[in-house]
């Protein structure tokens, strides 16, 4: 299975700051990689497709980088409504794996 | 609207069998490979099955294999998830999630339904 790691695990940063999380695969996956936002207590959404693809929709804040083994999400000016946990998801080995999430939280 | 709707969770002994339910409406299902993931309790992601637009593949996660099976009534607009043989791990929130028209496996999620929670117990 392709494992993905995610980095932070959690984040605090201030409104108006530019985050970035990184997402490694174990090994190539391309540009294979989807990024998600989840809010407590609501299911998934998604943001960013295929590493660098703003979903229609989301704010142009967002944005996603990377290919092969290493891909980043970036916000590049955090609201108090992007409180949430984000993952990425990689599709091009089955099993669909995800990385274990990354809880972002104002500071 | 596109709008997908779990239905079907709920108590289950260990050892039992629960099927679920997705609605789906606002878009036309036949066209689109779908997916079920789960989320346990304060926990990730996980992936647990896909069925393609005409129900010619079927994947599942090895933690699954052999005990869930995945079937789909375009017809009905709905999406089903029979689960058997029923572990305590298995307790989780029950997502189904439309895939990209297009693709014969699975690829990324959106939307989502608003989940349904399993709960595995004694």
């Amino acid at each position: 299975d392709i494992q993905m790691t995610q980095s932070p695990s959690s984040l605090s940063a201030s409104v108006g700051d530019r985050v970035t999380i990184t997402c490694q695969a174990s090994q190539g996956i391309s540009n294979f990689l989807n990024w998600y936002q989840q809010k407590p207590g609501k299911a998934p959404k998604l943001l960013i497709y295929d590493a660098s693809n703003l979903e229609t929709g989301v704010p142009s804040r967002f944005s996603g980088s990377g290919s092969g083994t290493h891909f980043a999400f970036t916000i590049s000016s955090l609201q108090p409504e992007d409180i949430a946990t984000y993952f990425c998801q990689q599709y091009d080995h089955l099993p669909i794996t995800f990385g274990q999430g990354t809880r972002l939280e104002i500071k | 609207e596109v709008q997908l709707v779990e239905s079907g969770g709920g108590l289950v002994k260990p050892g039992g069998s629960l099927r679920l339910s997705c609605a789906a409406s606002g878009f036309t299902l036949s066209a689109y490979g779908m997916n079920w993931v789960r989320q346990a309790p304060g926990k990730g992601l996980e992936w647990v099955s896909f069925i393609s637009s005409s129900s010619r593949h079927k994947y599942f996660a090895d933690s699954v294999k052999g005990r869930f099976t995945v079937s789909r009534d375009n017809a009905k607009n709905s999406l089903y998830l029979q689960m058997s043989s029923l572990r305590v791990d298995d307790t989780a929130v029950y997502y189904c999630a439309r895939g990209r028209s297009g693709y014969s496996g699975p690829n990324c999620f959106d939307p989502w339904g608003q989940g349904t929670l399993v709960t595995v117990s004694s």
